[in-house]
């Protein structure tokens, strides 16, 4: 079975600009969630889908948002980039996710540098 | 979620036992206790997960105390390969896993 895939795998933009990344998560699988990781923050959790809804919300401002897909693929947008929005951003899905304890399997990330 | 505590880093020689310790002495009972690691510069991977009993699967062993308040993760043969930061998460039922700083393990030939 395929594992989670996000496209594109490395990006570049400048500030203001915004970046849309793509997540496929593991067939079958319902939930994905996002994460952002950054040296000086660590891995932190920005939001979760599970049947097209967004269940849950970190502590990120407005400028970051997604969606969820009748297929359970998922997009996160971050607008008006700035330079601290440079990371490796993550994408997980989970099999059902509506206990909340399903196993999230990560994807290889997507490195976003803003310049 | 409970916190987590882990030393920063820790060495292995090739082939040994690579014994990983993690304390989280606030976990409730309702609260599992996850093991990831990541490899630098890629996604974080699964490696086992309990909730009271001991666990092993292909990759490792996990050995929880009997008062829950810490944990062992077991790599029973270390290759180099290993080397990554295993990350020791405690979660409850609210989708989102809290990731500490972790352990740097290293396994040295």
């Amino acid at each position: 079975k395929a594992g989670v895939t996000q496209t594109p795998r490395y990006l570049i933009k400048t500030r203001g600009q915004q970046v849309t990344l793509s997540c496929s998560p593991i067939s079958g699988h319902r939930s994905v969630s996002w994460y952002q990781q950054t040296p000086g923050q660590g891995l932190q959790f920005l939001f979760e889908y599970f049947s097209e809804t967004q269940r849950n919300k970190g502590n990120f401002p407005g400028r970051f948002s997604g969606r969820q897909f009748s297929n359970s693929r998922s997009e996160m947008n971050v607008s008006t980039l700035e330079l601290g929005d440079s990371a490796l951003y993550l994408c997980a899905s989970s099999l059902d996710g509506a206990r909340g304890l399903e196993t999230q399997y990560f994807g290889p990330g997507t490195r976003l540098l803003v310049l | 979620d409970a916190k987590t505590t882990q030393p920063p880093s820790m060495d292995c020689a090739e082939g040994r036992a690579a014994n990983l310790p993690c304390n989280h002495s606030t976990i409730s009972g309702n609260e599992y206790v996850y093991w990831y690691r990541q490899i630098h510069s890629q996604g974080p991977q699964y490696i086992i997960h309990g909730l009271k009993n001991n666990e092993t699967n292909e990759m490792a062993s996990l050995i929880i105390t009997e008062d829950r308040k810490s944990s062992t993760l077991i790599l029973p043969h270390a290759t180099l390969r290993d080397t990554a930061v295993y990350y020791c998460i405690v979660r409850g039922s609210n989708y989102k896993l809290t990731f500490g700083k972790g352990t740097l393990l290293t396994v040295n030939p």
